[in-house]
């Protein structure tokens, strides 16, 4: 079945670059995301990335894909404390007539001033 | 635009009572979204409407959960009767029909405690 893992914790100083990891088992998976959650909010789209892609640069973040490894990666430059929040890596699924999307169980972010 | 909201933002019942969930999507989008997520775990996907009809339901945990889109509109999951393991954030999401890429926009989530 589909499964997505990364790690729970990171904890980095204000400043620092943060990278997250993520691997997933779905090979056929259309899109790859990330999302983040503040406390008391929901689920914000951060980015997302093609999976015919290697990377996608969206300001201060960095994706990485690796399709032969199914390993996917988000990087933060420049970590803010603003940063500090729950980051879920989640891929897309066609199932039956519609699109789900399978996450993992997020990680999250320390940011230290 | 009013984003995806959701109704009540907490809810805290008894073991046997019966708990309803409402999730306004994004005016306009047909596709609907229920995810779950238990304590500590990873958020699971429950069910999914296009407008009034259920695609896709293969992640409701048993039949003691109930999902409804009247009109095509809002929806609501109901969990009757609830129990301990029912405990968690109930998220909604709504996206656009697109045949390739769609964002999924999800609402603040309703957080569930069953006592």
């Amino acid at each position: 079945g589909e499964d997505v893992e990364q790690s729970l914790f990171l904890s980095v100083r204000e400043g620092d670059s943060s990278v997250i990891n993520c691997t997933y088992t779905d090979s056929s998976s259309t899109y790859l995301y990330w999302y983040k959650q503040e406390p008391g909010a929901g689920l914000q789209l951060l980015t997302y990335i093609f999976s015919n892609m290697d990377m996608k640069q969206d300001q201060r973040l960095t994706v990485l894909l690796n399709k032969k490894d199914k390993h996917l990666s988000l990087r933060i430059a420049d970590t803010q404390t603003g940063d500090s929040a729950i980051y879920f890596c989640a891929e897309g699924v066609k199932w039956q007539a519609g699109t789900a999307l399978i996450f993992g169980k997020g990680t999250t972010l320390s940011v230290s001033s | 635009e009013a984003g995806v909201t959701q109704f009540p933002s907490h809810s805290v019942i008894e073991k046997g009572q019966t708990v309803t969930l409402r999730c306004d999507p994004i005016s306009g989008h047909d596709n609907l979204y229920w995810y779950r997520r238990v304590m500590g775990k990873e958020i699971k996907f429950l069910l999914h409407f296009v407008k009034e009809s259920k695609q896709d339901e293969s992640g409701m945990p048993n039949n003691r959960f109930l999902a409804e889109r009247t009109g095509g509109t809002y929806s609501t999951l109901k969990v009757q009767p609830a129990e301990l393991e029912d405990s968690g954030v109930y998220f909604c999401a709504s996206s656009q029909d697109r045949p390739t890429y769609n964002e999924q926009f999800f609402g603040p989530g309703t957080r569930l405690t069953v006592l």
